[in-house]
């Protein structure tokens, strides 16, 4: 099973700071077959990036997809208080499994 | 619009079992595959399996495997997960999603349905 390993646990930051959250896999993912969603309390996961880099429909372009090296990124450019959530990232290649969470706080 | 909507909650004994549904409207049932995902209290995500409702092919976790079964009712674009020897491990709420393929991101999501295990 690919295990992903997401970092930091619990981010605190400002409005209008950038965030930046870290997804790393156990073993290697195709960025064609890595997703970002969002958690908010009492609701349903909602997807924000798949393919690594490309946003789920609506979703605003303060949030972007990357990869570094063997970690794969969310960021979260101009933050705003409504950003406060966990968020997942998956792997859905081999198998389906998720990270263990970020939790955003916002300041 | 696209939605998944889910029955409600439920509370069963261990070693009962249990079986939630998740009607999908506005496309075409058949197109979308349907997985399960489970978030016990305060815990993150965990995948339990998955269907495809065109086929009725199905696949799952493989710690669920025997303990959990997807099936589909094409005639209510409805698929179902039922859950058998339940034990307290497995409160959590559990959700439906669609994915367009089999290895495809999960775009739409079911509300969600609380599933308690209490003797």
């Amino acid at each position: 099973e690919i295990v992903l390993t997401q970092s930091p646990a619990t981010l605190s930051l400002s409005p209008g700071e950038r965030a930046t959250l870290s997804c790393r896999a156990s073993q290697w993912v195709s960025a064609s077959y890595l997703g970002w969603y969002l958690q908010k309390p009492g609701q349903a996961p909602r997807l924000l990036i798949y393919g690594a880099f490309s946003r789920a429909t609506g979703i605003p372009d303060r949030f972007s997809g990357g990869k570094s090296g063997t970690d794969f990124t969310l960021t979260i450019s101009r933050l705003e208080p409504e950003d406060s959530a966990v968020y997942y990232c998956q792997q859905y290649g081999n198998l389906y499994t998720f990270g263990q969470g970020t939790k955003l706080e916002i300041k | 619009q696209v939605h998944l909507v889910q029955s409600g909650a439920e509370v069963r004994k261990p070693g009962a079992s249990v079986k939630v549904s998740c009607e999908a409207s506005g496309y075409s049932f058949t197109t979308y595959y349907l997985h399960w995902v489970r978030q016990a209290p305060g815990q993150g995500l965990e995948w339990m399996g998955i269907i495809n409702p065109n086929s009725g092919s199905t696949a799952y976790a493989q710690r669920l495997q025997g303990r959990v079964t997807i099936s589909r009712d094409t005639s209510t674009n409805t698929v179902y997960m039922e859950m058998s020897s339940l034990r307290s491990e497995d409160t959590a709420v559990y959700y439906c999603a669609r994915g367009y393929s089999s290895d495809d991101a999960f775009d739409i999501w079911g509300q969600g349905t609380m599933v308690t295990v209490s003797s």
